[in-house]
């Protein structure tokens, strides 16, 4: 089953505009992950915020999580060609003594030139 | 540092025909370990995860199994495959940190 929901489901902004995606929850969880994937290839973590976190910077990336709407956002500014690529959000509930990470379906990106 | 290996990259197996894909993580012990499948433009589906040798939690029932006959070792098997099974197979594993580390993958295709 799938935890996440990610909106848009696909994006096409203009290299040098933000790019702003969200996703969607609907139980508790420990912390929330955003990930990115390069077609065809595996994913490589970009961030985690833990659900007493309400943001979270990284570079170009910046995180917000509302545990009370159960949603978060994932914002990179000033995008390159180079962040074209899927983006994932992944929910982590600490079910037992192994993390139960579960993906959302995805936002592809396109960055046009 | 840590690394993990998947293989095969790419196979093409006909219907009714075993699979076995291995991972293995070096550089760490006692990992969890984690199976997901992907759909071609989808998201990714939890399969299997292990949190030690012989410990194994199946998420979806299907004609795939999961196996960890070693610390560092995770394999997904299957004894005869479905047109369905078709897919991107990933590896991850989680150092208790939260995140994930993902292998390359496996791409699987059914005929």
């Amino acid at each position: 089953s799938q935890q996440g929901e990610e909106d848009p489901q696909a994006l096409s902004i203009q290299e040098g505009e933000n790019a702003t995606m969200n996703c969607s929850y609907k139980t508790s969880i420990n912390n929330l992950q955003w990930y990115r994937q390069n077609s065809g290839r595996g994913l490589v973590h970009l961030i985690l915020i833990r659900s007493n976190e309400r943001e979270k910077h990284s570079g170009r990336l910046r995180v917000t999580l509302d545990t009370s709407k159960k949603s978060s956002s994932l914002l990179i500014t000033a995008s390159r060609a180079a962040d074209t690529a899927s983006y994932f959000c992944a929910t982590d509930r600490q079910y037992s003594s192994a993390s139960k990470i579960i993906f959302g379906s995805g936002t592809r990106l396109s960055i046009r030139p | 540092s840590q690394t993990i290996h998947q293989w095969p990259a790419t196979l093409v197996q006909p219907v009714g025909s075993p699979l076995s894909l291995e991972c293995t993580v070096e550089g760490t012990s006692n990992p969890n370990l984690y199976w997901y499948r992907q759909a071609a433009g989808r998201g990714l589906q939890l399969l299997f995860y292990s949190v030690g040798i012989g410990q194994i939690s199946s998420e979806v029932p299907q004609n795939l199994s999961a196996s960890r006959p070693q610390d560092r070792q995770f394999i997904l098997s299957s004894k005869k495959l479905l047109l369905s099974d078709s897919g991107f197979y990933l590896c991850a594993w989680n150092p208790y940190t939260g995140e994930l580390f993902f292998g390359e993958g496996s791409r699987l295709t059914v005929l």
